[in-house]
């Protein structure tokens, strides 16, 4: 596609459960980040892929929190055991080279949690 | 402790009329900043971006000035156009710090046709 694609748009989970929530690159793009966005913020960096690993994870929160890019394309971020307090918009983002500058944001996953 | 401040959480401004857009930093290892736009329902989109080498970067209608020694930069948008209106975040890199950018909380821009 021509864009960055996250799924899904919003997601509603309860409390305590397991959830994925998917990123499909720009085609090409060998740089992938996931930021989070709560109300009234701005992003909050989580991990950053440069090829299938995970280049810096300095950003998640605790051990909850995962994500897997297996193949250097499609990437997903695994959050166990949700509380309320993950809720938020969870944006992805690629580029061909590294920096911020060239990246090109998905329109965020809305998280909710129950 | 938000390394990244941006203290006007929104701003109206008459069409045709200057927008101007703040930003503080307090980590001064900061040398590389950024400013995205958003959309409601959309992802955050590159805008303009400015090394710490300089102290003003233009494109078109928007130019970023930086004021090393008081941690600052700022935004101005001329003209404005409604076409403006949305959620302008400043954001800031340092070499060391990876790919890890932070940003700041974002200021509302309403520009009034």
């Amino acid at each position: 596609g021509a864009g960055v694609s996250q799924t899904p748009s919003n997601k509603v989970t309860e409390k305590g459960k397991y959830v994925e929530l998917r990123c499909d690159p720009i085609s090409g793009h060998t740089a992938l980040y996931w930021y989070r966005q709560s109300l009234g913020q701005g992003p909050e960096f989580l991990i950053y892929f440069q090829g299938t690993g995970a280049a810096d994870d300095s950003g998640l929160p605790n051990d909850r929190f995962f994500a897997v890019r297996p193949e250097g394309s499609v990437s997903t971020l695994k959050i166990q055991r949700t509380e309320r307090g993950d809720s938020a918009v969870y944006l992805c983002a690629s580029s061909l080279t590294p920096g911020l500058e060239g990246y090109t944001f998905g329109s965020g996953t809305r998280l909710t949690v129950v | 402790d938000q390394q990244v401040k941006q203290n006007s959480p929104s701003l109206s401004v008459q069409e045709g009329r200057i927008s101007i857009l703040n930003c503080d930093y307090t980590n001064s290892m900061f040398d590389y900043f950024l400013w995205y736009k958003k959309y409601p329902a959309e992802g955050p989109t590159f805008l303009i971006s400015i090394s710490s080498i300089k102290d003003k970067n233009e494109d078109g209608r928007f130019t970023v000035f930086l004021n090393k020694s008081a941690k600052h930069l700022s935004l101005h948008i001329v003209p404005s156009q409604p076409g403006d209106s949305a959620v302008y975040f400043c954001a800031a890199s340092a070499k060391g710090y990876g790919q890890n950018f932070v940003f700041g909380p974002g200021t509302r821009l309403s520009v009034l046709p």
